[in-house]
């Protein structure tokens, strides 16, 4: 059962463009809602996050939107630049009975070109 | 910089044989610790919770016989994939929330397991 649903699963972007990443949950129980890059042959590195109560959270060039009331989170990146590419995860983490779990997204490969 | 670290980064074996993957907070606790494993161009999955001074608890269709955690202190944990297959070729990664459960995990580099 697919949790954390990601879309698209490629995009490919110019430089200077921006770039948007759909994210739609199911688990109202989520409380935490991480975004992750990941480099070919490298573990994920956390970029940025946010919690329900919050519609936005913008940390330089990167900005998340969420909409609480649709289950859904989003992921801009402004002014994409070629190093952006990397594939980008979603994810969403829960606390049941003290155990943390993140559930990740599919994962959207992203290729920023010159 | 890092504030997870894994070793090896790169791993080949036989078929049959064991290898020990380790997992390391640095400057940091952790009580807890994840196992992920992540096959090519796919998502990450949850193998196990590892909790410093009890078992491990394993996610549903992971053999936990298979796949041995031991979190033997608060900084480190290891997976064991014991008697490995090639279908146990992978890449496995491990996570810790920095901060103690419920803070943003971490993740480290990732250790690459190819079984011949």
């Amino acid at each position: 059962q697919q949790q954390v649903k990601q879309s698209p699963q490629s995009l490919i972007v110019q430089k200077g463009g921006i770039s948007i990443i759909n994210c739609a949950y199911e688990n109202t129980a989520f409380d935490y809602f991480p975004w992750y890059q990941q480099f070919p042959g490298k573990g994920p590195a956390l970029l940025i996050a946010i919690r329900p109560d919050v519609s936005e959270k913008k940390e330089g060039r990167f900005t998340i939107s969420f909409n609480k009331s649709a289950k859904q989170f989003s992921l801009h990146i402004m002014d994409s630049q070629p190093g952006d590419s990397a594939t980008y995860f979603c994810a969403a983490n829960s606390i049941i009975q003290g155990a943390q779990k993140l559930v990740f997204g599919q994962g959207t490969r992203l290729t920023i070109n010159p | 910089g890092a504030v997870v670290s894994q070793h090896p980064s790169r791993v080949i074996c036989k078929s049959g044989t064991s290898v020990k993957i380790e997992c390391r907070s640095l400057d940091f606790q952790a009580t807890t610790m994840f196992w992920y494993r992540q096959f090519p161009k796919q998502s990450l999955m949850l193998m196990a919770t590892s909790n410093e001074g009890s078992k491990a608890t394993y996610e549903q269709g992971v053999e936990k016989d298979k796949f041995l955690i031991n979190h033997a202190s608060l900084t480190l944990s290891t997976l064991t994939v014991t008697s490995a297959h090639p279908e146990d070729s992978s890449f496995y990664i491990c996570s810790a929330p920095l901060g103690g459960p419920g803070y943003e995990q971490y993740f480290g580099p990732g250790t690459r397991l190819t079984v011949t």
